[in-house]
């Protein structure tokens, strides 16, 4: 079955305190990308990748990182997660075209 | 920039009837696509349709159809006959074409449509 798999799916953690959700995909798609989900504000992209090694930053990458060592795996990580990053999170890849998204089923994060 | 606007944060249809939820968008590349998800209560994002910019016919899937008008920048998700299964958080979105970069998917705010039987 096709599917954008994301762990853990719920999380609570402490200000400071090192996370890494992570995020795979079996489609064999080259494009990878991070949102976020905060009410009224719909999904803003954190950051993307469009190969291996290849990543950019999305719209709200301040407090992130990312790396694609791999096709597959796309994992995000939180260095010092402050209050502000508790959100939903989602994890998406597409192929070329037409390029609609596969979501993960989210990852509900609460940074205390 | 891109920019996709949702102006109704909220809408109640009776069941059976037709919705048409509003998005408007903003672009200067001539090349993209446009998108709108069902988030349902559980969260999981689920596609609906797509409506390439240079499809000279508006998109249909079974009960949903775009309502695309180019020269207004508007693509608007009829939804026909609606079911309490519709009851959701529907998003409307775009990527731009390979010129502008054609990397970055943005969506807006969303609109919850509650179904009454």
């Amino acid at each position: 079955e096709a599917q954008v798999t994301q762990n853990p799916r719920y999380l609570i953690t402490v200000t400071g305190k090192k996370l890494t959700v992570t995020c795979s995909q079996n489609m064999n798609h080259e494009y990878m990308s991070w949102y976020r989900q905060d009410p009224g504000l719909g999904l803003r992209q954190i950051y993307y990748s469009m190969n291996v090694e290849v990543t950019d930053k999305g719209d709200v990458p301040e407090g992130y990182k990312v790396s694609r060592k791999e096709k597959r795996n796309f994992p995000l990580i939180l260095e010092s997660p402050s209050p502000n990053q508790t959100s939903l999170y989602f994890c998406a890849s597409r192929d070329t075209a037409p390029g609609e998204l596969f979501f993960g089923e989210g990852s509900r994060l609460t940074v205390l | 920039a891109q920019k996709i606007t949702q102006t109704q944060p909220g809408m109640f249809v009776q069941e059976k009837e037709a919705v048409t939820l509003d998005c408007t968008y903003d672009t200067s590349d001539p090349s993209y696509g446009l998108f709108w998800y069902k988030q349902p209560s559980s969260g999981e994002m689920i596609f609906l349709i797509y409506q390439g910019s240079y499809d000279q016919q508006n998109a249909t899937e079974g009960r949903y159809s775009l309502n695309f008008q180019k020269a207004r920048k508007s693509a608007n998700l009829v939804i026909s006959a609606s079911q309490l299964g519709d009851s959701a958080m529907y998003f409307c979105a775009m990527r731009e074409g390979p010129r502008a970069g054609g990397f970055k998917t943005i969506f807006g705010a969303g609109t919850r449509l509650f179904v009454k039987a």
